[in-house]
C-alpha cells in the first residue's frame, strides 16, 4: 500500500530565507513519481514540482527544488529565498503507477513565512 | 488558456439531501480525477474518468458516482448526503498519456447541515 508522511505539521521560516519540507513514502512499485503542490488558503492545489523514481538528477523549478533520496525513500522540498506568498499549506503526493493514475496525498505542512 | 473550472465554488446542502458538481478540464485534457479534502487532510482519491467511462475508484461508497461527457467535462454527484461529505471537492484534469502533469480546480466547498 502507498503511503506518504509529512512529519511537520506547521513550519515559521523567515523571509529571504530558505526552508526544507520534509516528506517521506512508501511503495514496493520501482516506478513512481513524485509531486509537491502548494495550496493557498483559496484552496486551488497549484504545482510546483515532479520527481520520476528514474530520474537521476534531483528536480528543480525556480525557487524549488526536490531533495530526492531514493534509499530513504525521501523526497524533501526545499523553497530557497522565502517570499511572504510563500505561506500556504503544501502538499507531498505520489503516483504508484502499479496503483493505476490516482495521487496519494500525506497530510500537507503549513508554511509560515514571516516579514 | 483557462485552466481547470468548477461549480459552484460553495454550496450548503442539508443531510439526506443530493448534490452535484461541474468541472471543466483543461484545454486538451482528456481525463478528469476527481479529489475529497477534509478540513485539515490531505486530498483523497474518488475517482477518475477517461473517455466517458469511470476508470479507477477510491474507496468511496456508491453514494459517489460520477459521469464525464464528451467534451471531457465532468460531474461528481453524492446522494443521501452525511455530515461526514462536508468537505472541499477538487477536481483535476489531465492527459493519460503523461503521467505527470495534473491541473487542479479552485474546489467547490461543500457544506453539509
Amino acid at each position: 500500500a502507498q503511503k506518504i508522511t509529512q512529519t511537520q505539521p506547521g513550519m515559521f521560516v523567515q523571509e529571504k530565507e530558505a526552508v526544507t519540507l520534509d516528506c517521506t513514502y512508501d511503495t514496493s512499485d520501482p516506478s513512481y513519481g513524485l509531486f509537491w503542490y502548494k495550496q493557498p488558503s483559496s484552496g486551488e492545489m497549484i504545482f510546483l514540482i515532479y520527481q520520476g523514481s528514474y530520474d537521476q538528477q534531483n528536480a528543480t523549478e525556480g525557487r524549488y527544488s526536490l531533495n530526492f533520496q531514493k534509499a530513504r525513500k525521501s523526497a524533501n522540498l526545499v523553497i530557497s529565498a522565502s517570499q511572504l506568498g510563500d505561506s500556504a499549506m503544501y502538499f507531498c503526493a505520489m503516483r504508484d503507477y502499479n496503483a493505476g493514475n490516482m495521487l496519494t496525498f500525506g497530510g500537507g505542512t503549513r508554511l509560515m513565512v514571516k516579514p | 488558456d483557462a485552466g481547470v473550472t468548477q461549480s459552484p465554488t460553495h454550496l450548503i446542502k442539508t443531510r439526506g439531501q443530493q448534490v452535484t458538481l461541474r468541472c471543466s478540464p483543461k484545454s486538451g485534457h482528456d481525463t478528469v480525477s476527481w479529489y475529497q479534502q477534509a478540513l485539515g487532510q490531505g486530498p483523497q482519491f474518488i475517482f477518475q474518468y477517461y473517455e466517458e467511462e469511470e476508470r479507477q475508484r477510491g474507496n468511496f461508497p456508491d453514494r459517489f458516482s460520477g459521469h464525464q461527457f464528451p467534451n471531457y467535462s465532468s460531474e461528481l454527484n453524492v446522494n443521501a448526503l452525511l455530515l461526514g461529505d462536508s468537505a472541499l471537492y477538487l477536481c483535476a484534469s489531465s492527459l493519460v498519456v503523461n503521467l505527470s502533469g495534473y491541473t487542479f480546480g479552485s474546489g467547490t466547498r461543500l457544506t453539509v447541515v
